[in-house]
């Protein structure tokens, strides 16, 4: 079982340049995210999306772009690399849940650095 | 808004030693409170949960209790092992409509020495 399967593991981009990170997962899970993980600074919400066709902002999307066609796939699009954008990011998904119980599952993360 | 605070790091026992990182929140409401851990090179996983006060939650020696009172949920381990060397973060989530947002603290990096 893949669980979350994030590509590449590391990139490094020059500024103004573009990439997207990719996610998928193999789970049938309806809520999908993505958080960004700076050193000290714990993980921050991106974006996320709650089913195929539904996306929305989290804490921190400026400078980013998702898309949700698939219940399988999320992908990040970093449209003008900046060197504020380097970061881990994460990718993780859950099962739908009312009561805010149901664990997150994460990928390994795509090390980023804007150069 | 909605916080938690963790002890900083970074936290250096030996082997067998008792472990305790305190979580404290800030929240509106009656949120979920977890336990995440992240080894090198990997991403987060869950280590423990527990949904409602007075609930201790517990796994791989690992425990926490929600404390409404103190609005706190500590990790505590009575006996460390090389093996638990990682990031272990606290974080809280709602239920409801809000309840996609896990809102993490800044994470407490654990080294275990033999």
């Amino acid at each position: 079982n893949a669980g979350v399967t994030q590509t590449p593991k590391f990139r490094i981009l020059k500024i103004g340049q573009s990439m997207t990170l990719q996610c998928t997962q193999d789970m049938n899970h309806n809520y999908m995210y993505w958080y960004r993980q700076d050193p000290g600074m714990g993980l921050k919400l991106i974006y996320y999306s709650v089913g195929a066709g539904i996306t929305d902002k989290g804490e921190v999307p400026n400078g980013y772009n998702v898309s949700r066609s698939t219940t399988e796939d999320f992908p990040l699009r970093l449209e003008l690399a900046a060197p504020s954008q380097t970061s881990v990011y994460f990718c993780a998904s859950s099962y739908p849940d009312r009561e805010g119980v149901s664990p997150l599952h994460f990928g390994n993360g795509t090390r980023l650095t804007v150069t | 808004g909605d916080s938690v605070t963790q002890m900083e790091g970074p936290v250096t026992l030996s082997e067998e030693a008792f472990l305790t990182i305190n979580c404290t929140y800030t929240a509106t409401g009656y949120p979920s409170l977890f336990w995440y851990v992240q080894y090198p090179g990997e991403g987060l996983q869950l280590l423990l949960k527990a949904t409602k006060a007075d609930d201790k939650g517990s796994n791989k020696g690992f425990e926490a209790t929600y404390r409404k009172e103190t609005t706190s949920f500590h990790l505590e381990k009575g006996s460390v092992q090389v093996s638990d060397s990682a990031v272990y973060f606290c974080a809280l989530r709602y239920s409801g409509g809000s309840n996609y947002k896990l809102t993490f603290g800044k994470g407490t990096l654990l080294t275990v020495n033999p």
